[in-house]
């Protein structure tokens, strides 16, 4: 399968743990996009990255929230101190822009978090 | 600031009769507009895509969507709705200036009555 892979599907928490979740973008796309989805509203903007570089972050990012993609690669999102108001489907995107080409976004089947 | 509006939270038909499910965006430079499907328990998966090209589109499992520049709109049709059509559907629109990312609509949640 040469889809986005993300890891873990399921995540169950207690209140003020710190949870990372992993992304694996397909693999020679240089975009990664991180959404947040919760129940019954479309996908949310968090961050993306081109390469390694951290190019834009949403202001529901707070700063509890931290994203990396290290190598350009893989991506990792991190929740520290987590509240319930986090639990959410967390969504990880690639795509390949070339100049002013790019193609569409491909989906991971995202990482649902409760915070309990 | 830059939008798109999905007209209807939900919308049901009878298996068998026509589909439309409205779009609109907010008017910029180039749009790229899209749709996707997402199925209970399931990922985003891309239906069709708009890119300056033709603007009618034609997608997977008999979809299609046209772009209309002067009314802002990308509205998703299909002949005949099958039972497994009925999923959430998101309309999502990306900028070639500006923010790079895809900005989703609210998504239209589609009814299938046998």
């Amino acid at each position: 399968d040469t889809g986005v892979s993300q890891d873990p599907r399921h995540k169950i928490t207690k209140r003020g743990q710190n949870v990372t979740f992993r992304c694996d973008p397909i693999s020679e796309h240089n975009r990664l996009y991180w959404y947040r989805q919760t129940l019954g509203q479309g996908p949310e903007f968090l961050t993306y990255f081109q390469n390694e570089a951290q190019l834009e972050k949403s202001r529901l990012l707070s700063d509890r929230f931290s994203a990396e993609r290290p190598k350009g690669s893989f991506s990792t999102l991190e929740i520290q101190r987590t509240e319930q108001g986090d639990s959410a489907m967390y969504l990880c995107a690639s795509s390949l822009a070339q100049g002013a080409s790019r193609t569409e976004a491909f989906f991971g089947q995202g990482t649902r978090l409760t915070v309990v | 600031a830059q939008s798109v509006t999905q007209l209807d939270s939900h919308v049901s038909v009878s298996e068998g009769t026509p589909v439309l499910l409205r779009c609109n965006y907010s008017s910029s430079y180039s749009p790229s507009l899209f749709w996707y499907v997402q199925h209970p328990n399931k990922g985003l998966q891309l239906l069709l895509k708009y890119t300056s090209a033709a603007t009618l589109v034609k997608g997977i499992n008999g979809f299609e969507a046209e772009f209309k520049k002067s009314e802002t709109s990308f509205h998703l049709t299909k002949p005949s709705a099958h039972m497994s059509d009925a999923a959430e559907y998101f309309c999502v629109v990306t900028y070639q200036t500006g923010a790079n990312n895809l900005f989703f609509g609210t998504g239209t949640r589609l009814t299938v009555i046998p």
